[in-house]
């Protein structure tokens, strides 16, 4: 299986900075990967897929970047909306498998 | 647009089976693979398995290809999750989802299994 190794775990930010969440995946995937964002009490939200690609409807100031086993999401001018725990999930290699989550709160 | 709609969730006794389903909406069922999704309590995210858009192949996690299965139903737009012989650390909320890039969730399924 491809291990996901994301951080931090947890991030405070304040409203208007950037934030940054890595993924390490085990071996590489190629670009295969996504991010989500998971809002409290919510079902999870694809973000970005192709680790770069913006979802239909998705502010533009999410970005994702990467390549081989390192990627990242960014965040640019933290809204209050924006927190949430995000999660990277890979779809390269089967099983499919996911980050441990970056939960992201507002300081 | 977009709707899953999970259904079958509950408290269930470890050992029994329960089969979970997902009605999907606003789109062409028929031409996407759909994947099963849990989320723990601790909200760690696993993978359970897809299935081809037909019908005709299943992709499992290796952890739990003995125990659930995974099926569909193209006429009635549904997919279907059968867990059988189910444990405690089965308690989980269980997501169906559209494709392996899953630019589509349902709301959830809370099952619970306790004594």
């Amino acid at each position: 299986d491809i291990r996901m190794t994301q951080s931090p775990a947890s991030l405070s930010a304040s409203l208007g900075e950037t934030v940054n969440i890595e993924c390490l995946a085990s071996e590489d995937i190629y670009s295969d990967l996504a991010w989500y964002q998971q809002k409290p009490g919510k079902s999870p939200q694809l973000l970005i897929y192709n680790a770069n690609s913006l979802q239909n409807g998705v502010p533009s100031r999410f970005s994702g970047s990467g390549s081989g086993t390192q990627y990242s999401l960014k965040i640019n001018s933290l809204q209050s909306e924006d927190v949430a725990t995000y999660f990277c999930q890979q779809y390269n290699n089967y099983p499919l498998t996911f980050g441990s989550g970056t939960k992201l709160e507002i300081k | 647009e977009v709707q899953l709609v999970e259904s079958g969730g509950g408290l269930v006794q470890p050992g029994a089976s329960l089969k979970l389903s997902c009605v999907a909406s606003g789109f062409t069922f028929s031409d996407y693979w759909m994947s099963w999704v849990r989320q723990t309590p601790g909200k760690t995210m696993e993978w359970i398995g897809d299935i081809k858009y037909d019908g005709s192949y299943t992709n499992y996690a290796p952890s739990l290809k003995n125990r659930f299965t995974i099926s569909r139903d193209n006429a009635k737009s549904t997919l279907y999750l059968q867990m059988s012989n189910v444990r405690s650390e089965d308690t989980a909320t269980y997501y169906c989802t559209r494709a392996r890039v899953m630019d589509a969730w349902g709301q959830g399924a809370s099952v619970t299994v306790s004594s």
